[in-house]
Order: structure tokens, then sequence, then C-alpha cells
């Protein structure tokens, strides 16, 4: 069965530049969510969007903003990078309020 | 809005032996509950649900969590640990954003599996 794709796997990034993640849900999933996970952290809830319009917002940085496309896949975009951005994100999609599937995250490495 | 707690930070067994990994959630109302497995560098895989249906859910992998109102837990347990359930696991309650659709998930803080020989 398909999964949610997120790419790139790795990424590593200088502080002060620019990241893109994307994120390919579940087909036929309308709700895709972003997690950062920082090093021996929680999943903590960034933004979600249902039917390509933003659904929620949860800790996520002015630096940060996502949008959804209208093949439904996701992408992050990250500028002025800092070390502390350093983390695992984490896309996941799910069919209205059942479960999350997660897709299997991309790791931002900030030097 | 809800809440979830996981007790234990760290669960040592031996392989063979029981695993109870411990979860107390806070909701004004009847919850959706998840145990997602999370092992090194990798995502977050669904063991299990709870949304309103049989109290006691089965999982995959042999893992089964029994959702208790009286006690606002919801705990999973696996009557034989194997040295491959070694992972990070994370009891998830769903927060449903008010006059809306929509949720999103509440992770409780995880608790790290370790499984000896």
């Amino acid at each position: 069965a398909a999964g949610v794709i997120q790419s790139p796997r790795h990424l590593i990034k200088e502080k002060r530049e620019t990241a893109t993640l994307k994120c390919y849900p579940i087909p036929r999933h309308d709700t895709v969510y972003w997690y950062q996970q920082g090093p021996g952290q929680d999943p903590q809830f960034l933004i979600s969007f249902y039917e390509k319009m933003q659904s929620d917002k949860g800790s996520i940085p002015d630096r940060f903003s996502a949008q959804q496309f209208s093949d439904y896949h996701s992408e992050l975009n990250m500028s002025s990078l800092e070390l502390g951005d350093s983390a695992l994100y984490f896309c996941a999609s799910s069919l209205g309020r059942a479960e999350l599937f997660f897709g299997s995250g991309t790791q931002l490495s900030v030097l | 809005a809800q809440s979830v707690t996981q007790l234990d930070s760290h669960v040592s067994v031996s392989e063979g032996t029981p695993v109870l990994l411990r979860c107390n959630y806070s909701s004004s109302y009847s919850p959706s509950l998840f145990w997602y497995v999370q092992h090194p560098n990798k995502g977050l895989q669904l063991l299990l649900k709870y949304t309103s249906a049989a109290t006691l859910v089965k999982g995959i992998n042999g893992f089964e969590a029994e959702f208790k109102k009286s006690e606002t837990s919801f705990h999973l347990t696996k009557p034989s640990a194997h040295m491959s359930d070694a992972a990070e696991y994370f009891c998830v309650v769903s927060d449903p954003i008010e006059n809306t659709g929509f949720q999103k998930l509440v992770f409780g803080t995880g608790t790290r599996l370790l499984v000896s020989p």
C-alpha cells in the first residue's frame, strides 16, 4: 500500500540558509500535518492543511511557511535557518479525523 | 484541550517477559487514543487505535491496549517481549479543533523500551 513520501531524507544546511521539505500524502487523504521532533523529544505539531487550506497552526516559527498544492502534496519552507532548527521533520496524512499515517521524516542538520 | 501523560520515560524488560507501558490521558469527552512506535532513525508507525468501539484494542506485533474510562488510562501491553520491540513508544490523543471537523495529535513524552537477552 502507498505510504506518505517525504523528500529529501536528509538535508544539511548552513545558518541563515533556506530549506524546502516536501511531502506526498497517501492518495485520497485530505489532510496533511507537519511535525518537528528534536533529539530525544516528542513530536511537536507545526501546521496542518485540509483540502489545501490551512486548518490549524501550532508552534511554527514565523520563519517557516507551508502550503498544500492542488495535487495535495505539501511543502514546508524554512528560511533564515538556525542551529536550533536541526531536527527530524515528519509529515503525516489522514482521511478526515481518522488516524494519522507518518512518513519516514526528513532529518535536517543546520551547521 | 486534551493531554496525555506517559508515566515512565524508560522501561527495561528481559526477552520473553511481559511489557507494560503506562499512559494516562485527560479529556472532556470520549477521546480517540493511539499508540505509535518509533524505531531509531525511523518514522512513526501506528501500533493500535481506540475510537470508542471495543475497549480492548489489539494491534500489530502482539501488542494490545485497554481503554479504561474510570481510570483515564490506555496502557499498552504485550505478553512476551522480543528484542525487536526495543524502540520509543508514544501514547497519543486526538485533540479535535473546536467548531471544525479537524484534529491534531497531542503526543506524550514517550517511553523508551529496552529489551535485554
